[in-house]
């Protein structure tokens, strides 16, 4: 795989239903992001993470946990999932560390996970 | 906090017309960076065009430019010969230069660009 890739692509989940949206780069870089967008709101931080290991809130972290065991992987869990989180959801993740050059701090974007909630 | 403003949520450009979508945003920081994404129906977000906050000179990328006017705090996007392709919804965002999750961005609503061939 080249970039961010995000499981799923779309996902229908019950209200109460606990959900994990998965999120995957392989650029090593250190900083990783969720977003959710909605319709005339763009995009909204939910969470980040600098490093491995860390994590920090967004503008809108309630109702979401996060996790960032190693360099790879952050996934996003709604541990009870209510209608007013349907959105999509994207991650990213950029390169703080100046290696690479002319992309340094550049945002790169997932393909997004569009959720509904019942 | 900082915040990004995108005063039109919807615009049109004839095909091969320039267009300008605007934006502004408050901060009250001296260094930081501004981008404009593109997000076309695919849903992909596109990086179109970075602004360093220290440098004077507006960025262009070929078709693209930016009107950087740091003291108005004002960050507009100047598509030239605008083709079907670039019909899509272009968003303004901003990121502080430094700071504990400095690396963030901080987006506008978005405009929704039309092309009409």
């Amino acid at each position: 795989i080249a970039g961010i890739t995000q499981a799923p692509t779309s996902q229908i989940l019950a209200a109460g239903r606990r959900m994990t949206l998965r999120c995957t780069q392989d650029m090593r870089h250190n900083a990783m992001y969720w977003y959710r967008q909605d319709l005339g709101l763009g995009l909204r931080l939910i969470h980040y993470s600098n490093t491995a290991g860390t994590t920090g809130k967004g503008e809108v972290p309630d109702g979401y946990s996060v996790s960032r065991a190693n360099t790879d992987d952050f996934p996003l869990t709604l541990a009870s999932a209510v209608p007013s989180q349907t959105s999509v959801y994207f991650c990213a993740s950029s390169d703080s560390t100046g290696r690479s050059g002319s992309s340094y701090n550049e945002q790169f974007f997932g393909p997004g996970t569009r959720l509904t909630v019942l | 906090a900082q915040t990004v403003t995108q005063s039109q949520p919807e615009m049109s450009v004839q095909e091969a017309e320039t267009v300008t979508l605007s934006c502004t945003y408050d901060t009250s920081e001296s260094d930081y960076y501004l981008f404009w994404y593109k997000q076309p129906p695919s849903r992909q977000m596109i990086l179109v065009i970075r602004q360093e906050a220290y440098k004077q000179q507006n960025a262009t990328e070929n078709r693209f430019s930016v009107n950087f006017q740091k003291a108005a705090k004002s960050f507009s996007l100047k598509i030239s010969d605008s083709q079907l392709g670039d019909a899509a919804m272009y968003f303004c965002a901003y990121r502080s230069s430094s700071g504990a999750g400095s690396y963030q961005l901080t987006f506008g609503k978005g405009t929704k660009l039309s092309v009409i061939p």
